[in-house]
């Protein structure tokens, strides 16, 4: 079990960017969210993939936001368009199916100037 | 109204202290209740996982579920300088539903 990596861990970019990061669960684990985290907020559900379907976006997905898990193992989520409001912590969780708890990867914090 | 409460702090204690963290929520049908650690700038930590109502004990640290208030607390004994993080809850109706997370309470232990 080596845990949920994200990559890359820090990303700044300027405003009207595409970004693209990835998320690589623990290998066993069928589920997989993303969160996103402002500062001094909680964590926000944006999404969650039961091996590759794509089950539940938040409404906090816009369509500049989209999220994918094609062979149902790591995923990506690409934000285009980059708004400074975009800025955040984005974390990846990975969980197995019938177990409700989860396990964060380290995060990767996104600067849009 | 937020679907989970938590007082965001800053709590500030000596080191031994016993400390209380608490939240409350609004959806009765939350059953699966989750603290975490979070370091500054690092991805949150799992410390307990409840799930109903009752209590788990783990080492220094205490989960406690009332599910007829939508009350839970997380106790930490003998607390250290290294407890000092933000402690976040989180709950979920049920399997594969997404977690509803507090906005976390800061909390420094002095030693």
């Amino acid at each position: 079990d080596t845990g949920v990596s994200q990559n890359p861990r820090h990303k700044i970019t300027k405003r009207g960017q595409n970004v693209t990061f990835r998320c690589d669960p623990i290998s066993e684990h069928n589920r997989l969210y993303w969160y996103r985290q402002t500062l001094g907020q909680g964590p926000e559900f944006l999404t969650y993939f039961q091996n590759e379907a794509q089950l539940e976006k938040s409404r906090l997905l816009s369509d500049r936001f989209s999220a994918e898990r094609p062979k149902g193992s790591f995923s990506t989520l690409e934000i285009q368009r980059t708004e400074q409001g975009d800025s955040a912590m984005y974390l990846c969780a990975s969980s197995l199916a019938g177990r409700d708890r989860f396990n964060f990867g380290p995060g990767t914090r996104l600067t849009v100037l | 109204q937020k679907e989970v409460e938590q007082d965001p702090g800053p709590l500030s204690v000596p080191e031994g202290a016993i400390v209380s963290l608490n939240c409350t929520y609004s959806n009765s049908a939350f059953q699966y209740f989750m603290w975490y650690r979070q370091y500054s700038r690092k991805g949150p930590e799992l410390l307990m996982y409840t799930y109903s109502s009752g209590n788990k004990e783990d080492g220094r640290f205490t989960a406690q579920v009332d599910k007829s208030s939508k009350y839970i607390s997380l106790f930490i004994r003998d607390s250290q300088p290294s407890d000092s993080a933000t402690y976040l809850c989180a709950m979920s109706a049920g399997t594969g539903n997404q977690f509803y997370f507090g906005t976390g309470t800061s909390l420094t232990v002095i030693p």
